[in-house]
């Protein structure tokens, strides 16, 4: 696609549900990444995958978070029995490939509100 | 520890230039970028500095000195629609992910 895109733009949810979040990076990057951006918080990192791999999933806060990706396409990050604490715009990246200098495309994001 | 500070507001007018610091501490360093990121919306790249100096790339320009641990992003010629937050960010070891800071939030008037 010509961008970063994700799904829902926005999702309400009630304390205890879990939800997914969806992104569909730009065609032919083998790099995805999540973020989330908490009010007043800079961007913090949840994890990164390689093709359909996570090598890197340094950033998720709890086992309540997973990711997936298939096809080296989409991705899919599952929040179980979600917690107020879990508002927040998550932010989804792609690059064409990782190390020095890559560039990491950003889609709009998904905001998530726990009631 | 990772650590990355930048100014939380800024003002300026339209037409003049604006310097936004940042400084790092991070345990490793792979390049450092800049973001724009309007209200609501996905960020977008500005610039990349892995190289001490001056990169240049329009109205925006981002220096480094990666000694000091320093970065600033300058605009010139200012207009409204660079009201914008400001995103400095430093690549990881492995370059696997973003270290971000907290953001520049720019405020351009007339």
């Amino acid at each position: 696609g010509a961008g970063v895109s994700q799904s829902p733009s926005n999702k309400v949810t009630e304390k205890g549900k879990d939800v997914e979040l969806r992104c569909d990076p730009i065609s032919g990057h083998t790099a995805l990444y999540w973020y989330r951006q908490s009010l007043g918080q800079g961007l913090e990192f949840l994890i990164y995958f390689q093709g359909n791999s996570a090598p890197d999933k340094s950033g998720l806060p709890s086992d309540r978070f997973s990711a997936e990706r298939t096809g080296g396409s989409v991705s899919t990050l599952t929040i179980q029995r979600t917690q107020q604490e879990d508002s927040a715009v998550y932010l989804c990246a792609s690059s064409s490939g990782v190390g020095t200098g890559r560039t990491q495309y950003f889609g709009p994001g998904t905001r998530l509100t726990v009631l | 520890g990772q650590n990355i500070d930048q100014p939380t507001e800024m003002t300026a007018t339209e037409g003049a230039i604006v310097q936004i610091n940042c400084t790092y501490q991070t345990s490793g360093f792979n390049g450092l970028f800049w973001y724009q990121q309007h209200a609501g919306e996905a960020p977008t790249f500005l610039s990349y500095n892995v190289l001490d100096g001056l990169e240049e790339k329009g109205r925006f320009s981002s220096f480094l000195s990666r000694s000091k641990g320093y970065s600033y992003l300058l605009l010139k010629e200012l207009q409204m629609k660079d009201s914008a937050s400001y995103l400095c960010a430093v690549g990881n070891q492995a370059g696997t992910a973003l270290i971000f800071g907290k953001g520049t939030t720019l405020s351009v008037s007339s």
